[in-house]
């Protein structure tokens, strides 16, 4: 299995300002994706960043309020722009395992609160 | 659109007590994975089920994956303390891209 670091691990944002979160994986991956966990919800895919392609987002969320960057096969980021309350949460990254393209292990998360 | 719906949302049990959580899917699934997810931590890969009828079994826990690959189960047997968390499945649907989470079930255990 992969093992994945993000930065920050938490972070207090004032509305209107943005953040960017970085997401580092150990070896190389070929599908990254990036979650939205609100506390004691489930997993909402924000969108999947696979290296040398832009994202694909899924409804409900955009790139010019979620812009990713996949420059390699071992980082991602995900920026959070224009903050409002609503964008407080906990962001995930997740990589797919090699073989079994199903399975995913997760980041530890970054707490982000809007004030 | 693919559904994957997870019963129960909680469960309290006493410690030495079985735990089941059940998903269920409205269409049917190429594969499905459980992941547990302690207080505070990120989702955890457990395991994976890929065949029709499929059981595998890791120490106290046995996975089911149903005859028709619509719906799956996570069994605990003799819960433990350090079986709290939230277990979530996640499965695709044949012919689909994107991997679907169940709701969760998040399980207390009381010593």
């Amino acid at each position: 299995s992969a093992v994945i670091s993000q930065k920050p691990s938490r972070d207090i944002c004032q509305r209107g300002t943005s953040l960017t979160i970085q997401c580092q994986v150990d070896s190389q991956v070929t599908m990254m994706f990036w979650y939205r966990q609100q506390p004691g919800q489930s997993l909402t895919l924000i969108a999947t960043a696979n290296q040398g392609s832009e994202a694909t987002y899924e409804s409900g969320f955009v790139i010019d309020k979620f812009p990713i960057s996949r420059p390699n096969l071992t980082f991602s980021t995900l920026t959070v722009s224009n903050m409002s309350p609503e964008d407080s949460s906990i962001y995930l990254c997740s990589v797919a395992d090699l073989i079994s393209t199903d399975t995913q292990y997760f980041g530890p998360g970054t707490r982000l609160t809007v004030l | 659109g693919q559904q994957v719906m997870q019963i129960p949302q909680y469960q309290h049990v006493q410690e030495g007590e079985d735990f089941t959580t059940y998903c269920n899917s409205s269409t049917t699934l190429s594969n499905i994975q459980w992941y547990k997810q302690r207080p505070g931590g990120h989702p955890v890969f457990l395991i994976q089920l890929v065949k029709s009828g499929e059981v595998k079994k890791q120490k106290r826990l046995t996975f089911q994956f149903g005859e028709a690959k619509k719906n799956s189960s996570l069994h605990i047997t003799a819960t433990q303390t350090t079986d709290v968390g939230t277990y979530f499945c996640a499965g695709r649907n044949t012919g689909g891209f994107k991997t679907i989470f169940g709701a969760g079930t998040r399980l207390f255990v009381k010593a």
